[in-house]
């Protein structure tokens, strides 16, 4: 089945540091790239949608400063949560869709911000 | 505007026990779809089920089985004689034709031995 791989799993880093996260497609072609966010006993809230050579779409209450979306090509999408802080603390999980299919999703990454 | 609403925050049965879990949405498409999303305690998303909006069949794959009832919009999910490996968090969720995913709150499930 199809694979998404995100890197990294775990980040522990001190506040005021910009924080990358990598979502690939390691075996299809995502087209559209979705990141969500999800706080300790919460359900899961799209924070974005990227498609592949344009501006990310993001949701509303989202800042788009904050959290730098690039979707470069069609097997790499980036999250770059800059200048975190203590209250960016949270599980970021991406997900890529084919098109038509159900989405794809990565294994997540638990970010903590000291 | 979509919403999913999964009304059970936690339910806990004994093994060999079955467990339904609730699942209501509400959307103005015609043409959407429902997943059911297992999030064991490691954390990553396990796909369950995907079910378009003109599919009305149930479902059943193993200990696992799904109702679909688009007069009631509701998408309930069976898990029969319970493990303790189905200890989990499951997410009901809808998606339009734009693919954006809204997940319900969630149900935690606690299968004890």
């Amino acid at each position: 089945g199809a694979v998404v791989s995100q890197h990294p799993s775990w980040v522990i880093c001190k506040s005021g540091t910009s924080v990358k996260i990598e979502c690939r497609s390691l075996d299809f072609q995502a087209t559209t790239m979705f990141w969500y966010r999800q706080f300790p006993k919460q359900s899961l809230m799209l924070m974005a949608t990227s498609n592949e050579g344009s501006k990310a779409t993001y949701e509303q209450g989202v800042e788009k400063d904050k959290f730098l979306i690039n979707h470069a090509s069609l097997t790499l999408s980036t999250l770059t949560v800059t200048s975190a802080h203590p209250e960016d603390s949270s599980f970021y999980i991406c997900s890529g869709d084919q098109g038509n299919q159900p989405q794809h999703f990565g294994d997540g990454t638990r970010l903590s911000i000291l | 505007a979509q919403k999913v609403t999964q009304a059970q925050t936690e339910i806990s049965v004994v093994e060999k026990e079955d467990v339904t879990l609730d699942c209501v949405y509400e959307t103005r498409d015609t043409t959407y779809y429902l997943f059911w999303y297992k999030q064991p305690p490691s954390g990553e998303l396990v796909f369950l089920i995907r079910r378009n909006s003109f599919d009305e069949q149930n479902e059943i794959s193993g200990r696992y089985s799904w109702n679909f009832q688009k007069s009631t919009s509701s998408f309930n999910f069976t898990i029969t004689a319970s493990q303790v490996v189905d200890s989990a968090v499951y997410f009901c969720a809808l998606s339009d034709n734009d693919y954006k995913l809204s997940f319900g709150a969630g149900t935690t499930v606690t299968v004890r031995a």
